[in-house]
């Protein structure tokens, strides 16, 4: 149980354009979810944290323009990475917290590589 | 500001031989540690977490040690088998923000057989 999903788990796009990334609870009904981002043998730095059915609270330093975050429903969030430029290029992984959880509890999708030409 | 740290990147183990895993955190507020475990193209996957309460947790062969004075804590995988090589992120999160978790940059093992 608590398996997440992310698709595409790769993506190759020309920069200035926008690319979406799909996050989904495939067993359970995720109240909150997040969203990381992943620079080569650095850690994950969560970008935005997000309540089904409210706007996104993002961290420090992530703008919310250009990263945007939509969680319309219990199992599903997206992270639209608009206007792509190269230095977006990273690994994004999403995770989800069940609504029955514990308020640590995260559960971690496969992550998406993202590489903008 | 990397808040947690995990200095080794990678290392390598003999089957059945102890792995010790540790990971550095700076922000005193932390009152909750977790150990995740990431295979290639996977997402990182629960293994093991401690409270600031204790100094010990024990599951298994896994075993974490939270040493507060020092900022402190390790993985103990007793013993190392093939199966557990793996990237291994140690995470750290305070009561006020429970949100938001802190993740080191990862430490590479390899248990050979």
């Amino acid at each position: 149980g608590a398996v997440v999903s992310q698709h595409p788990s790769r993506v190759i796009c020309k920069s200035g354009t926008s690319v979406k990334i799909e996050c989904r609870s495939l067993d359970f009904q995720a109240t909150t979810m997040f969203w990381y981002r992943q620079f080569p043998k650095q850690s994950l730095m969560l970008m935005a944290t997000s309540n089904e059915g409210s706007k996104a609270t993002y961290e420090q330093g992530v703008e919310k323009d250009k990263f945007l975050i939509n969680h319309a429903s219990l199992t599903l969030s997206t992270l639209t990475v608009t206007s792509a430029h190269p230095e977006d290029s990273s690994f994004y992984i999403c995770s989800a917290r069940p609504g029955y959880a514990a308020s640590y509890e995260q559960y971690f999708g496969p992550g998406t590589r993202l590489t903008v030409t | 500001d990397q808040q947690v740290k995990q200095n080794s990147p990678s290392l390598s183990v003999q089957e059945g031989r102890i792995s010790i895993l540790n990971c550095d955190y700076t922000n005193s507020m932390f009152d909750y540690f977790l150990w995740y475990k990431k295979y290639p193209a996977e997402g990182p996957t629960f293994l093991i977490s401690i409270s600031s309460i204790k100094d010990k947790n024990e599951d298994g062969r896994f075993t974490v040690f939270l040493n507060k004075s020092a900022k402190h804590l390790s993985l103990h995988i007793v013993p190392s088998q093939p199966g557990d090589s793996a990237v291994y992120f140690c995470a750290a999160s305070g009561s006020y923000n429970f949100n938001k978790f802190y993740f080191g940059s990862g430490t590479k093992l390899n248990v050979k057989p």
